[in-house]
């Protein structure tokens, strides 16, 4: 299996941009998370879906962020507006259905907002 | 407070050494990950456990839920094991997938 997919892997942009970023989670998942990591705060979950639907969005910081699961396969992370406080590693996890699985991480996309 | 608590935050240790890990929680659990993260940035998933000592190869994770805390060994460590270890709980007892993380262990092997 090809593990969980995240894209872009690297991204930097101007204060204000939108940001997009993606995830492909193992085929056969049904629950999907999304992480962000700062050398401050550690890692943070931001909101996950189960069966698509979002469970649980406590953790998305403010109206700028927004995520997406339009099927089982794909999910989007959109910042809009960027701000430099937004610069940190996000990362996109899933796991298998049932509760207490592990949760498998993709590689990470590294956002700089200048 | 931070609800998941690890010590040491740094470690130094020489190839060959015995290394422990410690991670202590304040909340109700239903289960507690064990997660290494490379010097790439890669996160792996280690262990889940709920009660008891699970071991894979030189790691070996043990938990105690009435003193609730848990901790992470590695036997005859190896320059290869040098990475960030994080601990993390899925709190209460109901059906949230919800993971909250302790800041991570540092570990450095030296050869």
């Amino acid at each position: 299996d090809a593990g969980v997919i995240q894209s872009p892997r690297h991204e930097v942009t101007e204060m204000g941009q939108e940001v997009t970023l993606r995830c492909k989670p193992i085929s056969g998942h049904n629950s999907l998370f999304w992480y962000r990591q700062t050398m401050m705060r550690g890692l943070e979950l931001l909101i996950y879906f189960n069966n698509n639907v979002p469970i649980d969005d406590s953790g998305m910081p403010e109206d700028r962020f927004s995520a997406k699961m339009p099927n089982a396969s794909f999910s989007t992370l959109k910042i809009q507006p960027s701000e430099p406080r937004d610069s940190a590693v996000y990362f996109c996890a899933s796991s298998p259905p049932g509760l207490g699985h592990e949760q498998f991480f993709g590689p990470g996309t590294r956002l700089t907002v200048l | 407070k931070n609800e998941v608590e690890q010590s040491p935050q740094n470690l130094t240790a020489q190839e060959g050494e015995f290394i422990t890990i410690n991670c202590s929680y304040s909340v109700g659990i239903s289960a507690l990950h064990w997660l290494q993260q490379h010097p790439g940035g890669g996160i792996v998933s280690l262990f889940m456990l709920s009660s008891g000592k699970k071991k894979h190869g030189r790691l070996i994770a043990t938990i105690n839920i009435q003193e609730k805390h848990s901790s992470l060994h590695i036997t005859a460590s190896h320059p290869r094991d040098s990475a960030v270890y994080i601990c993390a709980v899925r709190k209460g007892q109901g059906g949230s997938e919800k993971l909250v993380f302790g800041k991570g262990t540092k570990l450095t092997v030296n050869p």
